[in-house]
């Protein structure tokens, strides 16, 4: 079954604490992208890749990192997690960068 | 600067009326339209897309959507509702994931 997927889907940390949101897709898709979605801002996208190795910033990037060495996962880094990134956080991929197939959704907590 | 704008925040229709969800955008060349819906719980799924050609058109679910150049719009419409189509109808316009931008969201609420 295509898919992606993403792990946590749920998580609460601490302020600081390092985490990463793992995400696959099973498509071979070139593209991938990560969002976050905030009530009453809809998403918004954090960082995108047009292919392995080849990753750039979306409108809100600050505090987050990713990295892209196998066509298939993106992952999304938080090295120092604070509670203005608790939020809900998609996935995303795509063969032909407009349309895109979204995960299930990771909902993250900082306290 | 691309923007969208979903001036509905809620929209409560009765099961069997139809519905019309309002998009408008803002975009400096012609844009590549979509509308997604996001189920309680649910990751989002594309209901439509618009690249070029005819401006109305048909997604899956029984949804369509017109675009309008002259009014830079991009509602999405259905004939009749279904109980199972309460969600949020997230409008989206770009060239493509470079510049992708989600209008903030419609909440669509169906009653008996």
């Amino acid at each position: 079954e295509a898919q992606v997927t993403q792990n946590p889907r749920y998580l609460i940390t601490v302020t600081g604490k390092k985490l990463t949101v793992t995400c696959s897709q099973n498509m071979n898709h070139e593209y991938m992208s990560w969002y976050r979605q905030d009530p009453g801002l809809g998403l918004r996208q954090i960082y995108y890749s047009m292919n392995v190795e080849v990753t750039d910033k979306g409108d809100v990037p600050e505090g987050y990192k990713v990295s892209r060495k196998e066509k298939r996962n993106f992952p999304l880094i938080l090295e120092s997690p604070s509670p203005n990134q608790t939020s809900l956080y998609f996935c995303a991929s795509s063969s032909s960068g407009y349309e895109q197939y979204f995960g299930p959704g990771t909902r993250l907590t900082v306290t | 600067a691309q923007s969208v704008t979903q001036p509905d925040i809620h929209i409560t229709v009765s099961e069997g009326a139809s519905l019309e969800l309002r998009c408008n955008y803002s975009y400096g060349a012609t844009p590549y339209l979509f509308w997604y819906v996001q189920s309680p719980g649910q990751g989002l799924q594309l209901l439509l897309k618009y690249f070029s050609g005819d401006t109305l058109v048909q997604g899956i679910k029984g949804f369509e959507a017109e675009f309008k150049r002259s009014q830079s719009s991009f509602n999405l419409r259905k004939p009749s509702v279904h109980w199972s189509d309460a969600a949020e109808y997230f409008c989206a316009v770009g060239p493509g994931f470079q510049k992708l931008v989600f209008g903030t969201g419609t909440r669509l609420l169906v009653s008996p």
